[in-house]
């Protein structure tokens, strides 16, 4: 069965240094994967995404990926952190033998950056 | 670009009554539409696809008679609750995707809080 794995409920960094939101994934074949983020009571924004080509994927508000074959992980970086990155991110796969963009999401992980 | 909207943004309504909830693409044509649930501090649990002009596809343990999907254009798909329970009560987020060849992000819309009381 497909999944999406996020270990970390939360993560907490401080302002200016860096971030990293893990997650894995188990699927048959090559996976899409997506980076998602949502602020209190709106939905999802689009972060990222990996299709293929160049492993690191870089995407909106300076956030990149990296994606890692051999240890089944998209973990989502940023150099250095705001207080306004502060947010639940969630990381999605999109298996090949699914049906049309159907995705699947990983349990979220809250993001807490403090000034 | 690229914009979903969804109406109301939040709804409190009474035990037994059903309520409406509009997923609208602004400036793009959704060939499909995707409903979604969200619990508090948890995930996203994919409810149904519903494709403009034919029935939802309802995910495994999600009631199609409860929850009555409409995907009448290319715009706009509905969700309604019907007989609403308190424990219906939950953040609903509905997305929306284009068709062609590429797995296009799906873009959602900014949620529909439901209380029912």
């Amino acid at each position: 069965a497909q999944s999406v794995a996020q270990p970390e409920d939360q993560v907490n960094v401080a302002e200016g240094n860096p971030l990293t939101v893990k997650c894995t994934y188990s699927v048959s074949g090559n996976p899409y994967l997506f980076w998602y983020v949502q602020y209190p009571n709106r939905g999802l924004q689009f972060l990222l995404k990996y299709i293929t080509g160049d492993n690191l994927v870089k995407g909106s508000y300076g956030f990149e990926a990296e994606f890692n074959k051999s240890q089944t992980s998209f973990h989502l970086k940023k150099p250095s952190a705001l207080v306004s990155d502060s947010a639940l991110y969630f990381c999605a796969v999109r298996p090949l033998n699914t049906g049309f963009q159907k995705l699947v999401f990983g349990t979220g992980t809250r993001l807490l950056v403090s000034p | 670009g690229a914009v979903v909207s969804q109406h109301p943004s939040r709804v409190i309504c009474k035990s037994g009554t059903s309520v409406k909830i509009e997923c609208r693409s602004l400036d793009f044509q959704a060939t499909t539409m995707f409903w979604y649930r969200q619990f508090p501090k948890k995930s996203l649990m994919l409810m149904a696809t519903s494709n403009e002009g034919s029935k939802a596809t309802y995910e495994q343990g999600v009631e199609k008679d409860k929850f009555l999907i409409n995907h009448a254009s290319l715009t706009l798909s509905t969700l309604t609750v019907t007989s609403a329970h308190p424990e219906d009560s939950s953040f609903y987020i509905c997305s929306a995707g284009t068709s062609g060849s590429l797995p296009n992000e799906q873009f959602f819309g900014p949620g529909t809080r439901l209380t029912v009381l």
